[in-house]
């Protein structure tokens, strides 16, 4: 079974650029996840779905961040414009709606914002 | 409010036992998850516990106990590659199924 895929891995970008990140959930897979995680803190979720709809977004800068799921599979998610502050790590998960709900992370995108 | 606490870091001696500790507060709990997290890499799942007791898997052991929102991660026979940051998530089972995470212990395994 492939794993959740993500791309890039590394983007360094300088502040007011944008940026966007990508992410195949593994198949099947209904809920998909965007966590931001600024090193040495634990995962901070950003954004849910639940197929196509969004689930969670409370925590979401939506000033500056955008996600999207169309077709209840693939996602991205955007930052325009970036702020030094956005540097981190953005990682994606996706979870089945069946058993223990376990998120299966994808290896992440390190952004460096200068 | 919802939190999850776990100590900052921890040391260790490779061949050793260590216990990595978790408290929880939160609505609708419904399991703990542990998550290891080497340098530079994601998440991986270590553990699920949903009711009280103790879960053995291989060198690796996970401890709940709902009535008292708490929660261990033991590792036995420490290895070098065990060095890691572990993560305490506690699953909201809501209509979101919402993770709860906390900051992470970082584990240092020393010869």
């Amino acid at each position: 079974e492939a794993g959740v895929a993500q791309s890039p891995r590394y983007k360094i970008i300088e502040k007011r650029q944008s940026v966007a990140f990508w992410c195949n959930p593994i198949s099947g897979h209904a809920t998909l996840y965007w966590y931001q995680q600024i090193l040495g803190q634990g995962p901070k979720l950003l954004i849910q779905f639940q197929n196509n709809g969004v689930v969670d977004d409370s925590q979401l800068p939506k000033d500056r961040f955008s996600a999207e799921r169309l077709k209840g599979v693939d996602s991205t998610l955007k930052i325009q414009p970036a702020k030094l502050e956005d540097s981190a790590v953005y990682l994606c998960a996706s979870s089945s709606d069946r058993g223990w709900y376990e998120q299966y992370f994808g290896p992440g995108t390190r952004l460096t914002v200068t | 409010g919802q939190n999850i606490d776990q100590p900052t870091e921890m040391t260790a001696t490779e061949g050793a036992i260590v216990q990595i500790n978790c408290t929880y507060q939160t609505s609708g709990f419904n399991g703990l998850f542990w998550y290891q997290q080497h340098a530079g890499e994601a998440p991986t799942f270590l553990s699920y516990n949903v009711l009280d007791g103790l879960e053995e898997k291989g060198r690796f052991s996970s401890f709940l106990s709902r009535s008292k929102g708490y929660s261990y991660l033991l590792l036995k026979e420490l290895q070098m590659k065990d060095s890691a940051s572990y993560l305490c998530a506690a699953l909201n089972a809501g209509n979101n199924r919402k993770l709860i995470w906390g900051l992470g212990t970082s584990l240092a395994v020393n010869p």
